[in-house]
């Protein structure tokens, strides 16, 4: 365990439904992290957030949304996906200083039918 | 934004040989490289890191060296084990910056026994 935690492990969706990832952490980090891991392009980083605030969007498309509402706690918000977006989405965190090791949750394997 | 490249992207090395996988970066600025192992099913974990005011790092069977002027690192394993087989990546990030960590495509170690 990480202390990293990532809900749910699994998710079915289809291309019409909404869900939402959920990551959290207690390890007093300040950035956070959403990465998309697939068979093509493995470990991709989608968004950054730097004390809540989003400091880097790595061109993700709109169907998929951010939302950190304090400096634990990480949505991804999935609408109207494509079966493309299929993948292992991965969360992490860090903290400047000190150990800048990132920890990595679990990951929600997503797949949309 | 940074652009890590890692090449091989698979390595079969026979136990108890030595195995390296290399990495470059772009952006200069990065000066935090650490090294994540990922085996199947499971997270990627921290098993190295090195930053920029360093040029080498060791931790048992495991090294790291980094050559700022190239803009390249390596991650060396010797005496390898096969439970050593795992996909290993790369990652580069400016530490107190934006945070942004990139990681390398990864390269899929198998050792045979």
């Amino acid at each position: 365990e990480t202390g990293v935690t990532q809900t749910p492990r699994h998710l079915v969706m289809g291309m019409t439904n909404k869900k939402s990832l959920k990551c959290e952490q207690h390890l007093g980090h300040n950035a956070m992290y959403w990465y998309k891991q697939s068979a093509k392009k493995p470990l991709e980083l989608m968004f950054v957030y730097n004390f809540k605030e989003q400091t880097e969007n790595n061109s993700v498309p709109s169907r998929f949304s951010p939302e950190c509402p304090n400096s634990s706690h990480l949505f991804l918000h999935l609408h109207t996906l494509q079966p493309e977006d299929s993948a292992l989405y991965l969360c992490a965190s860090s903290q400047d200083g000190g150990r800048a090791e990132a920890f990595f949750g679990q990951g929600t394997r997503l797949t949309v039918v | 934004g940074e652009n890590v490249e890692q090449h091989p992207s698979t390595l079969s090395v026979q136990e108890g040989d030595s195995a390296v996988i290399k990495c470059t970066y772009s952006d200069s600025a990065s000066n935090y490289f650490p090294w994540y192992k990922q085996e199947l099913g499971k997270r990627p974990q921290l098993i190295i890191d090195i930053r920029s005011n360093v040029g080498e790092k060791k931790d048992q069977r495991i090294a790291v060296t980094l050559n700022k002027t190239a803009k390249h690192f390596s991650l060396h394993i010797t005496e390898t084990q096969p439970e050593d087989s795992a996909v290993y990546f790369c990652a580069a990030r400016t530490v107190n910056n934006n945070n942004d960590m990139r990681f390398g495509a990864g390269t899929r170690l198998t050792v045979k026994p």
